[in-house]
């Protein structure tokens, strides 16, 4: 059975440090690897994504993450927080057309 | 904005009741997915629809159905509902695999 793991239900950083959201997944095949926002009573937000290439993908916002296939892992980080930043992240992977979600991580951003 | 329409915003009904509701994708785009979101469950994927056509289905209950109609916008029907079945429920579209979620549907079930 395929699976996403996002081992922190929450994360609390300070504001202007870097932060980490981490993601594990156990899929078949070479699953394309993704991240959402949500924000409250919002519906979720393409941060981005991972397809093939570039270990280190860019995206929305200023944030980033890193595929490691060995760890099979897709770490979300931004180098340095805003209070903006707090909200709900999901990672997700889809493999063979279906799609796997992780169970969200809260980031808490502290003035 | 995502350009991912959802009606109506929310809903509250009585348990054994059924509910219909709708989504309007982002022009062009022919996948269609469902998600129900709860705070015990998390965010779980119903059932996808690409082209008018049942592509992939996850959790989703025999009380449940969708549909996806010829100008691609779809409809999730949810039948004999129980108190258990609120819950915010999401569509997304999707051209490629990248999908855009609509702002949900929160159903009350009383």
């Amino acid at each position: 059975a395929q699976s996403v793991a996002q081992p922190e239900d929450q994360v609390n950083v300070a504001e202007g440090n870097p932060l980490t959201v981490k993601c594990t997944y156990s899929v078949s095949g070479n699953p394309y690897l993704f991240w959402y926002v949500q924000y409250p009573n919002r519906g979720l937000q393409f941060l981005l994504k991972y397809i093939t290439g570039d270990n280190l993908v860019k995206g929305s916002y200023g944030f980033e993450a890193e595929f490691n296939k060995s760890q099979t892992s897709f770490h979300l980080k931004k180098p340095s927080a805003l209070v903006s930043d707090s909200a709900l992240y999901f990672c997700a992977a889809v493999s063979y057309q279906k799609v796997t979600f992780g169970t969200g991580t809260k980031l808490q951003v502290i003035p | 904005d995502s350009g991912v329409t959802q009606t109506p915003k929310h809903l509250i009904t009585a348990t054994g009741q059924r509910v219909t509701l709708r989504c309007s994708p982002r022009s062009g785009d022919l996948s269609v997915y469902w998600y129900q979101q709860s705070l015990d469950q998390g965010l779980q994927f119903l059932i996808q629809y690409y082209n008018g056509e049942e592509r992939a289905k996850g959790n989703i209950l025999e009380r449940f159905s969708a549909q996806q109609f010829p100008d691609l916008h779809s409809e999730l029907n949810l039948s004999s509902l129980e108190l258990g079945d609120s819950a915010l429920y999401f569509c997304a579209s999707a051209r490629g695999e990248t999908q855009y979620f609509g702002p949900g549907t929160r159903l009350l079930v009383l």
